[in-house]
Order: structure tokens, then sequence, then C-alpha cells
């Protein structure tokens, strides 16, 4: 069993629907909890980063964590064309300097217009 | 700019040899990363560096080598004796001075194709 597991999709959505992309993970050291967004042939970019449960909000994008349950998520608003790209969460446990991260399969979303 | 370069974009190797993929950082970062992507599998980690003239192996190092002789540069060697070696390569790096929040900025990538 992975210690991260993320729907590899695809997810093919409208344009101006709710996205929602969740990740699950067994290893109950892991605090710091990251969604990258990676468009084709690119690197991965960090788009929310979130510390131990609670949710963090950055425009149209939203940010959960439930640590009891084990199961992040990363909700769109008003999803756009631009918005189609690869998400990947990533993870990492705490007391650690050099910031190991352990990421899931990423999901490929696309929204059309 | 501030940034990390990767190159080259794309890379053909023929069965057998030893490749070396560069990585350069001008973001002043300690600790400098290597992932491998294959399709479906996210990424897994190489090797990582947290100084200079140190690293360390990830989940997956056999069949790569590293070096870290400057604190901007982490070069990776595919050897012969990785089996499976085609997949996207991507290095970051990132400054663990903060043991709370650790941004991995990443690079764009190398193809590397076996033939």
């Amino acid at each position: 069993q992975k210690e991260v597991e993320q729907d590899p999709g695809p997810l093919s959505v409208p344009e101006g629907a709710i996205v929602s992309l969740n990740c699950t993970y067994s290893n109950s050291a892991f605090q710091y909890f990251m969604w990258y967004r990676q468009y084709s042939r690119k690197g991965p970019e960090l788009l929310m980063y979130t510390y131990s449960s609670g949710n963090k909000e950055d425009g149209r994008f939203t940010a959960q964590v439930d640590k009891s349950s084990k199961y992040i998520s990363l909700f769109i608003r008003d999803s756009q064309p631009s918005d189609s790209a690869t998400y990947l969460c990533a993870m990492r446990a705490g007391g650690t300097s050099y910031g190991k991260l352990t990421f899931g399969q990423g999901t490929i979303l696309t929204v059309h217009p | 700019d501030g940034g990390i370069t990767q190159s080259p974009k794309y890379l053909f190797r023929k069965e057998g040899q030893n490749v070396t993929l560069s990585c350069e950082q001008n973001l002043n970062h300690d600790a400098m990363y290597w992932y491998r992507q294959d399709p479906g599998q996210g990424l897994r980690l190489i090797y990582y560096s947290q100084i200079v003239n140190d690293f360390q192996k990830g989940d997956i190092a056999e069949g790569y080598s590293v070096s870290r002789e400057k604190k901007e540069s982490f070069p990776l060697t595919v050897t012969s004796a990785q089996k499976n070696p085609t997949a996207f390569y991507l290095c970051a790096s990132s400054t663990p001075r903060d043991f709370s929040y650790n941004e991995q900025f990443f690079g764009p990538g190398t193809r590397l194709t076996v033939l």
C-alpha cells in the first residue's frame, strides 16, 4: 500500500464548475501538506500549503486537512480552462530539516470552455 | 531572474551508456533534490543533498549517482545499471533553515528516453 493515495482521474469538468481533488494517507507522522500544480511538460509549482488540520483559502482555491481521517482536499471554485493541469498532493513529516516530500500519483484535470 | 535550470530538456540514451543531467540554481538554497516522475506514479525521490559535499540516497537511488561540489550545482548521472531509465527527471531546491515551512522549487525537467 502506498503512503499517499490520489485518484489519478482523469477529471473533466465544464468551465465554472467546482472541482474537488483528494488524497488519503497512512503515515500519522505527516504534518505538512501541500498541493502542487504541474502543467504539461513543466516542473510542479507550489499552489497551497497547510500545516496540520484545518482550512486555508487563497482566491478560488481552498485546501482542507483532516488529520483524524488522514484525508486532504483541494477545492477549486469557478474553474477556468487555465486550471487544466496535473495536481499533485505532497506531504512531509515534522521534525526534519531537509524536507523530504512524499507525493501522490497526481490527478489530471481538464476544464473545458 | 532567480530559479532552477535543467539541461538538456530532452535526452536520448543508448542502452549501456551513462548520461549526466544538469541542475543549476541561483536561489542560494542549501538543499537540492532529484526526483523521477513516471506516468501514474507521482514523484519519487532519487537523491538529496543538504549541504555541499554531502548527499543521501532517496527511495530509488539504485542505478543513479550524484555529486555536490558546488552549492549551485547538483548533477545526476544515470548509469547503465539503471534498468528502466526512461522517465521525466525533476530537480528541486529548498532552504531548510526554517524547520517548519520548506517549499521546494522545481526546475523545468529533463525527459530521458532510452533507445
